[in-house]
């Protein structure tokens, strides 16, 4: 299975951007690429996931590199309530088992 | 709309108790899983379920068995419990097309 990489924490200043890199250079052409967070003493929730094309919501923005071999997920305006792990996440298609597996992760801090 | 529902919250076992672990979900979805979480660590996936009637190994099988007793049900069975299982245990769901994945709140088990 295709393995992500981030890096272990990062720091960002309140109400600045924040650009969470991950890289996934062994992703499979179907694989889709999820982002999930988890705030201290709760489960992961759902962040932003998308296949090839760069992907806009409430909560955040996913930019996919053209070869697919990274991704950026960006958060335009930090709020002391983003402060969390961020997973970068690799999902493959049901026929090859529909695992999910989750790496170490990326620990935001926002500072004030 | 309940989602993803986990009992117990909290539990405390003695080394070789037996115990069982339910995860319900009502969103019609085909596949549930079950990860841990050590303290400071990510998560690790012990087992999953890509549709009713099957099942499969994960990353750390091992002191574990799973059923999955109908579409909404996925539970964890620890025959006989260790300290090394002291965790906190999440379940989730999702359906086919690779959306969103739902976690339960997690159950604190410690093992003593």
């Amino acid at each position: 299975d295709a393995k992500t990489t981030q890096p272990n924490s990062m720091e960002s200043n309140e109400e600045e951007p924040v650009h969470l890199p991950c890289n996934h250079s062994t992703i499979s052409g179907t694989d889709y690429i999820h982002w999930y967070r988890q705030l201290p003493s709760q489960g992961p929730e759902y962040v932003i996931h998308g296949l090839t094309s760069n992907v806009n919501n409430r909560m955040a923005s996913l930019a996919i590199a053209e070869d697919r071999k990274s991704s950026t997920l960006i958060l335009h305006r930090a709020t002391l309530r983003d402060a969390a792990v961020y997973y970068c996440i690799l999902r493959p298609p049901e026929w090859r088992g529909n695992q999910f597996y989750f790496g170490t992760g990326t620990s935001l801090t926002v500072i004030p | 709309n309940a989602g993803v529902t986990q009992t117990p919250k909290f539990q405390v076992l003695k080394t070789g108790q037996s115990m069982t672990l339910q995860c319900a979900q009502d969103m019609n979805h085909n596949s549930m899983y079950w990860y841990r979480q050590d303290p400071g660590m990510g998560l690790r996936l012990i087992y999953y379920s890509a549709s009713e009637g099957t099942t499969d190994k994960g990353e750390v099988p091992n002191g574990y068995n799973v059923s999955r007793l109908n579409k909404r049900e996925f539970s964890l069975r620890l025959e006989s419990a260790a300290p090394s299982q002291t965790s906190v245990y999440f379940c989730a769901s999702s359906d086919r097309d690779r959306g969103v994945v739902p976690f339960g709140s997690g159950t604190r088990l410690t093992v003593v």
